[in-house]
C-alpha cells in the first residue's frame, strides 16, 4: 500500500511564530486532505488539496503532485492550533483515506 | 453548516457483548465510511459503503463487523462479539461522492473491559 509520512513527529512553538508540516506520500493520489485532531479528539477538516495552493485565515496548504509531498503553513500561531494534524491520502480509486502517523503541535503561551 | 454526528459520544461495554454505533450522514452525502484510532495510533480505514453495499472494507473488517443503513438517514457499526483489542474511538464520515471531501463526525469512544 501507499507510504504516508510526516514530518516533524512533534512541533513546540511559542504563540505567535509560524511553521510549516510536511507530507510526502509514496506514490500519486487523487485525494488528499489535512485534518487537525483537537484534545477531544475530534478531526476536523482543514484542507481537500490533492493538488494547488488553498489557504484558509491563517492557514494554507501546498501539495505538488508531481513530487508527491504536500505542506501545511500555520502563520502567527495561538494555543488552539495545538493538537495533531493529519495528512491523509486516497491513491487507488477505492476513495478510501490512509493516514500519516500525525504532527503533534503544541502552541505555548 | 451540515455536519456529521455520532451517538454515543462514548461507550463501555464487556468483553464479548455487541455493540452498535451510530451515525448520521451529511443529508445529500451518497458515500459513507468508518475508520477507527486505537489510542496513540494513527486513523485507518475500516469499510466505505455506497448505494447500500459494502464498497471496500479492510483487513480489520472481518466477520465480527458489519454496517448497515436501515432507513434513509442512519448508518450503523455493529460489533457482534466485543473484544478487547477493539477499544478504540471510531469515526463515521460521509462525503458527496467518491474522491471529494470526507467530512468526520466527532467519533465514539469505545472501551471494552
Amino acid at each position: 500500500g501507499i507510504q504516508v509520512e510526516q514530518s516533524p513527529p512533534d512541533l513546540i512553538l511559542q504563540e505567535g511564530a509560524n511553521s510549516t508540516l510536511r507530507c510526502n506520500f509514496s506514490d500519486s493520489v487523487n485525494n488528499l486532505q489535512w485534518f487537525h485532531q483537537n484534545p477531544w479528539g475530534q478531526l476536523i477538516n482543514l484542507f481537500y488539496i490533492p493538488s494547488g495552493t488553498k489557504q484558509n485565515g491563517r492557514l494554507s496548504a501546498t501539495t505538488v503532485a508531481t513530487e508527491r509531498y504536500s505542506l501545511l503553513y500555520i502563520s502567527s500561531s495561538q494555543t488552539t492550533d495545538s493538537g495533531v494534524y493529519f495528512c491523509a491520502v486516497e491513491y487507488s480509486g477505492d476513495y478510501k483515506l490512509s493516514f500519516g502517523a500525525g504532527t503533534t503541535v503544541t502552541v505555548r503561551a | 453548516e451540515p455536519e456529521v454526528t455520532q451517538t454515543p459520544s462514548h461507550q463501555v461495554t464487556q468483553m464479548g457483548q455487541e455493540v452498535i454505533l451510530r451515525c448520521v450522514p451529511i443529508s445529500n452525502h451518497l458515500y459513507f465510511y468508518w475508520y477507527r484510532q486505537i489510542l496513540g495510533q494513527k486513523v485507518e480505514f475500516l469499510v466505505s459503503f455506497y448505494n447500500n453495499e459494502i464498497s471496500e472494507k479492510s483487513e480489520i473488517f472481518d466477520d465480527q463487523f458489519s454496517v448497515e443503513r436501515p432507513d434513509g438517514s442512519n448508518f450503523t457499526l455493529k460489533i457482534r462479539s466485543t473484544k478487547l483489542e477493539d477499544s478504540a474511538m471510531y469515526f463515521c464520515a460521509s462525503s458527496k461522492v467518491g474522491g471529494e471531501t470526507q467530512y468526520f463526525g466527532p467519533g465514539t469512544r469505545l472501551l471494552v473491559l
